[in-house]
């Protein structure tokens, strides 16, 4: 069984200044996906940045960059120049990949309240 | 942008009714999932779907719940029988291939009273 490990349960950043989410995993699968969602007070759950386990290099997505850590089983989410609508709770999530025995499915982590200052 | 739809957006049913939540997924999906979110805490799995059958539920998925894609488009659970405790945000989600990234709806308010 996979579990997902966020253990900052709030965070807070001033307006541009740069923020780290962390997120630790355990799994004894190989091959699997990564994801930070945001749930902005909406509760709606969109997907911020998403990394695969057999690529070295760091996702990034503008604002949003990853470090991965395959070894340390880490996989930290960083967010620069912070803005407002950056607050938003932050579930870090794992799936194993294709061809093993979970057709998709998203073990979360308990979430982190990320709160952006003016 | 393509999106999945869920309906209602928020519930109210009282304890021991039973309840559908609708889902409609991308159209071009092939996997499908319910997750449920009590207030505060974190999202959990429930059920995956392909190919017209479950593929994988957890074990809060007893048989109080089943889902169904009765029309090709559209993705329902049901609970029968609700709890209070069953009150939490629902949330379809469905995802091209495994392994992909799942989007989800905007999750189903689900209140028992």
């Amino acid at each position: 069984a996979q579990t997902v490990t966020q253990s900052q349960p709030e965070m807070s950043v001033q307006e541009a200044e740069t923020v780290t989410l962390s997120c630790t995993y355990d799994t004894s699968e190989s091959n699997y996906y990564l994801f930070w969602y945001k749930q902005p007070p909406s509760r709606q759950m969109i997907l911020v940045i998403r990394q695969e386990a057999y690529k070295q290099q760091n996702a990034t997505e503008n604002r949003f960059s990853v470090n991965f850590q395959k070894a340390a089983k880490s996989f930290s989410l960083k967010i620069s120049d912070s803005q407002l609508g950056d607050t938003a709770m932050y579930f870090c999530a794992f799936t194993p990949n294709a061809g093993g025995t979970s057709y998709g499915k998203l073990t979360f982590g308990q979430g982190t309240i990320l709160t952006v200052h003016p | 942008e393509p999106e999945v739809t869920q309906t209602p957006s928020h519930q109210v049913t009282q304890m021991g009714q039973e309840v559908i939540l609708r889902c409609v997924p991308i159209s071009n999906h092939l996997y499908f999932y319910w997750y449920r979110q009590i207030l505060g805490q974190k999202v959990e799995f429930l059920v995956s779907f392909y190919n017209n059958e479950i593929s994988e539920k957890s074990e809060i998925f007893d048989d109080q719940f089943s889902v169904e894609r009765p029309d090709g488009s559209n993705f329902t659970l049901k609970i029968r029988s609700t709890k209070l405790e069953d009150s939490a945000m629902y949330f379809c989600a469905s995802s091209i291939g495994r392994g992909t990234e799942a989007f989800f709806g905007q999750g189903t308010r689900l209140t028992v009273v």
